[in-house]
């Protein structure tokens, strides 16, 4: 997980209220991603960046926003948290077509 | 739609017993296939990437293959440290977002 740090490591809260999770990084990628992994589901994404400021949705971003207004800092919102958004979320980065991602260790959220 | 499929889900082998992994994808534009390895409560960890048919990747124990239609990640006298979850992702399409699309994953458990 090498210059890729996402806080907090875990989070419990109530129904109906907004989380932020953030993800930090220092290897000055120009992708980040935020993922999301469930049992039956595999990784799928949830929102992405390609550069400050410059965002798009994955495949299950409904009830989720992100923000990027550092190319080190990459930021996933659940506007109202939902039982259904209990989940473990993973953001990554890459240099883009071609290159791997790299992990950073996960935040386990769950929702009461 | 771009797919990716992992099988089996779950496999138990034996110290020593070799066998192999299949990730079989349906994909518009092959940019690159990924491999990575999950430990529990960790993030994924990269293993390697092939980009063109007939290619061959070998780290330890572990060897990717690359056809047009699946790879396959061989595991040779496996040892019960290489007990983990095995995660294939592909890099499709014309954009040049870097998105993965993940298989759901094959957990491996090897016994001493």
């Amino acid at each position: 997980d090498a210059g890729i740090t996402q806080s907090p490591r875990h989070k419990v809260t109530e129904t109906g209220t907004p989380v932020t999770l953030r993800c930090h990084q220092t290897e000055n990628h120009r992708y980040m991603y935020w993922y999301r992994q469930d049992p039956g589901h595999g990784l799928r994404l949830i929102h992405y960046s390609y550069g400050v400021k410059d965002t798009d949705k994955g495949e299950v971003s409904d009830g989720y926003s992100v923000s990027r207004s550092k190319t080190e800092d990459f930021l996933l919102t659940l506007e109202s948290a939902t039982s259904s958004q209990t989940s473990v979320y993973f953001c990554a980065t890459n240099t883009g077509v071609g290159a791997g991602y790299t992990f950073g260790s996960g935040t386990r959220l769950t929702v009461v | 739609e771009d797919q990716v499929t992992q099988s089996p889900e779950a496999l138990r082998l034996q110290e020593g017993e070799s066998s192999s992994l299949n990730c079989s994808y349906t994909v518009s534009g092959l940019r690159g296939l990924f491999w990575y390895r999950q430990d529990p409560g960790k993030g994924p960890e990269f293993l390697f990437t092939l980009y063109s048919a007939g290619e061959e990747k070998e780290k330890e124990r572990l060897k990717a293959t690359l056809t047009k239609k699946e790879s396959f990640l061989h595991i040779t006298a496996p040892k019960p440290e290489d007990s983990a979850t095995y995660l294939c992702a592909v890099q499709a399409g014309s954009g040049n977002t870097g998105k993965l699309i993940f298989g759901q994953g094959t957990t491996l458990q090897v016994k001493p």
